[in-house]
């Protein structure tokens, strides 16, 4: 079975610097990876997902995300922060063969100081 | 168009009451999950759908706890007998179609507090 480790439950980071996420999976095979960003007060909206090809995804809102295989890492990272990416960021792994859920990391919370 | 949409918001409950959830997934949306959000706990998959078959139950913590979808469209989460412990915001998700790299697409929620 899959599984997601967001090490760091809480970062705070000045407007306008630069935000590395950490997330740490574990799966047998190569796994489909995604950040969610759940916003207060409303539903969690996905930022990018990674299935195979080239490591280096770009999402929406200027964010990005590295897999890396030999880490077993699919940090998310944007080199600016703005006031409004103050939210709740969740990794999440999928199964790439029959097993068809989600499995969610605990979430990082991001706060922004101006 | 329409997102998911979740009823009701808020749902407060006294302890060994029942209560019901409902999911309204996106339309053409084949797929339907649940999660259950606690504080600090992440998503908790609990099920999921396809049409209106539930091939993952591994989810759901115990036997009070049931869903049914019908006509392939709105989904009903059924909590019987609640626990204090039951208490969380209860998300839902619908995708095109039940495949992992599929994204899926969330609802506000439900956020349920037993008393």
């Amino acid at each position: 079975a899959q599984s997601v480790t967001q090490p760091d439950i809480h970062i705070t980071v000045s407007e306008g610097a630069s935000l590395e996420l950490r997330c740490n999976y574990s799966y047998g095979a190569t796994p489909y990876l995604f950040w969610y960003v759940q916003s207060p007060g409303q539903g969690l909206q996905l930022l990018l997902k990674y299935f195979s090809g080239d490591t280096l995804v770009q999402g929406i809102k200027g964010f990005e995300a590295e897999f890396k295989r030999s880490q077993s890492s699919f940090n998310l990272r944007k080199p600016s922060v703005h006031w409004s990416d103050a939210a709740e960021y969740f990794c999440a792994v999928g199964a790439n063969f029959g097993n068809e859920k989600l499995t969610f990391g605990t979430g990082t919370r991001l706060t922004i100081i101006p | 168009g329409a997102g998911v949409s979740q009823s009701p918001s808020n749902k407060v409950t006294e302890k060994g009451k029942d209560v019901e959830l409902r999911c309204d997934p996106i339309s053409g949306h084949t797929a339907l999950y649940w999660y259950r959000q606690s504080l600090g706990q992440g998503l908790e998959f609990l099920i999921y759908f396809q049409g209106n078959s539930a091939p993952d139950k591994s989810g759901l913590p115990s036997d009070r706890f049931s869903a049914e979808r019908t006509g392939g469209s709105v989904s009903t989460l059924t909590i019987q007998r609640t626990q204090q412990e039951d208490s969380a915001v209860y998300l839902c998700a619908s995708s095109l179609v039940a495949v992992s790299y599929n994204e899926q697409f969330f609802g506000p929620g439900t956020r349920l507090t037993v008393l």
